[in-house]
């Protein structure tokens, strides 16, 4: 799986949308882009993947760059239960392999 | 909405022990995992499963671990010989079969604590 780059931490303000960037500089054409969060110690839990085209569901969007070499997930109104280490994965199999991801704060 | 469950949620164990760690996928899923996450530390993946074998295992998951699906419901991790380092949360993980678009989410379970004593 190709190594991804992640801010260790951000904050963002309830209400407001939570741009969280992710670089994967070295993807390869068959990898897909993952996100997960984990809030506390509980389970990850999926949130969007993508291959070359932007996503969007009803938790996030995903925004894949033409050249694949970094994404961007977007919450669009952060709520304090958003509050979670967001987890940036690219992989072409089915192991995933996590990283430290960036811990997201949502303040009132 | 369907879920991964998994029991117990906290095991405690002293070394030398067996023990097996139970998971009930999501029921029309077809791939299974298991992770685990020692306190503090990043989420490993351990074994995936599909359709009754072994399909990638981690350098973790040594001739001491094994899965098992023994039923058409539930998903098996069996530590032989339990060790203090085997401390950790361990997530079941299931998927469904790839979409059209590719790709393959994991939806995962609550966890099990396992302690080591």
């Amino acid at each position: 799986d190709a190594k991804t780059t992640q801010p260790t931490s951000m904050d963002c303000a309830e209400g407001r949308a939570a741009n969280l960037p992710c670089n994967h500089s070295t993807i390869s054409g068959n990898e897909y882009v993952y996100w997960y969060r984990q809030i506390h110690s509980q389970g990850p839990q999926y949130i969007i993947h993508g291959l070359k085209n932007n996503e969007t569901n009803e938790m996030a969007s995903l925004i894949i760059t033409e050249d694949r070499k970094s994404s961007t997930l977007i919450l669009p109104h952060a709520t304090l239960r958003d509050t979670a280490v967001y987890y940036c994965i690219a992989s072409n199999d089915y192991k995933l392999s996590f990283g430290a991801g960036t811990t997201v704060t949502v303040r009132a | 909405e369907p879920e991964v469950t998994q029991t117990p949620s906290h095991q405690v164990t002293q070394m030398g022990q067996e023990v097996i760690l139970r998971c009930v996928p999501i029921s029309n899923h077809l791939y299974f995992y298991w992770y685990r996450q020692i306190l503090g530390q990043k989420v490993e993946f351990l074994v995936s499963f599909y359709n009754n074998e072994i399909s990638e295992k981690s350098e973790i998951f040594d001739d001491q671990f094994s899965v098992e699906r023994p039923d058409g419901s539930n998903f098996t991790l069996k530590i032989r010989s339990t060790k203090l380092e085997d401390s950790a949360m361990y997530f079941c993980a299931s998927s469904a079969t790839p979409r059209r678009g590719g790709g393959l989410e994991q939806y995962f379970g609550p966890g099990t604590r396992l302690t080591v004593t």
